[in-house]
């Protein structure tokens, strides 16, 4: 099993609707997790923490779901400006800071 | 602005060339990582650095070598560069707590 895995996707969804996806981790000591936006050509930037007892900023929501090792991201009220590409990240903390990063997940907002 | 700088922001190289990728941050981050992205392989990680004076390999790290110069900087450099290296070259850092990572803007290496 891979350490993090995303559906490649794309995801296509008509403009206004919710979209969701789910990404699964295979190490039970992962302790922090994010979700990661990446424009094309562009550099990753940080969309929103994960946090235990999920969270919300506007429209995007994350859960964590530690009991089956996965975290998602819910979108609601897609904008065409919500195009990207998604990664989720877990970071292993230890001696050192471990950050693994999914491939990403496409996300294709249609007008 | 605080952040990842990186350099240079593209750069052709020719087959043997060699050449030294720049990376600064200004957030007083222990941690600094190299990661290299090609088209559906996502964000592989090269070389990264714990703390200023360590240094350690990544998924993949041949071809490649890293100077951490001191907190703020560090450096990637390729010896001899061949035409698998062509790829988009991310630095990024993180510092303790659970704040994920910042990105530079991306170093984009055509090796010809």
């Amino acid at each position: 099993r891979k350490e993090v895995e995303q559906d490649p996707g794309p995801f296509n969804v008509p403009e206004g609707a919710t979209v969701a996806f789910n990404c699964t981790y295979s190490n039970s000591a992962s302790q922090s997790f994010f979700w990661y936006r990446q424009d094309c050509r562009k550099e990753p930037k940080l969309l929103m923490s994960v946090y235990s007892s999920g969270n919300e900023d506007g429209r995007f929501t994350a859960q964590l779901n530690r009991a089956s090792q996965y975290i998602s991201l819910l979108i609601r009220d897609s904008k065409l400006s919500d195009s990207a590409t998604y990664l989720c990240v877990v970071n292993m903390r230890g001696r050192d800071d471990k950050i693994i990063f999914g491939k990403g997940t496409r996300l294709h907002i249609l007008p | 602005n605080a952040g990842v700088t990186q350099t240079p922001k593209f750069q052709v190289l020719k087959t043997g060339q060699s050449m030294t990728l720049q990376c600064a941050q200004d957030m007083n981050h222990n941690s600094m990582y190299w990661y290299r992205q090609d088209p559906g392989m996502g964000l592989r990680l090269i070389y990264y650095s714990a703390s200023e004076g360590t240094t350690d390999k990544g998924e993949v790290p041949n071809g490649y070598n890293v100077s951490r110069l001191n907190k703020r900087e560090f450096s990637l450099r390729l010896e001899s560069a061949a035409p698998s290296q062509t790829s988009v070259y991310f630095c990024a850092s993180s510092g303790t707590g659970s704040y994920g990572y910042t990105f530079g803007s991306g170093t984009r290496l055509t090796v010809v």
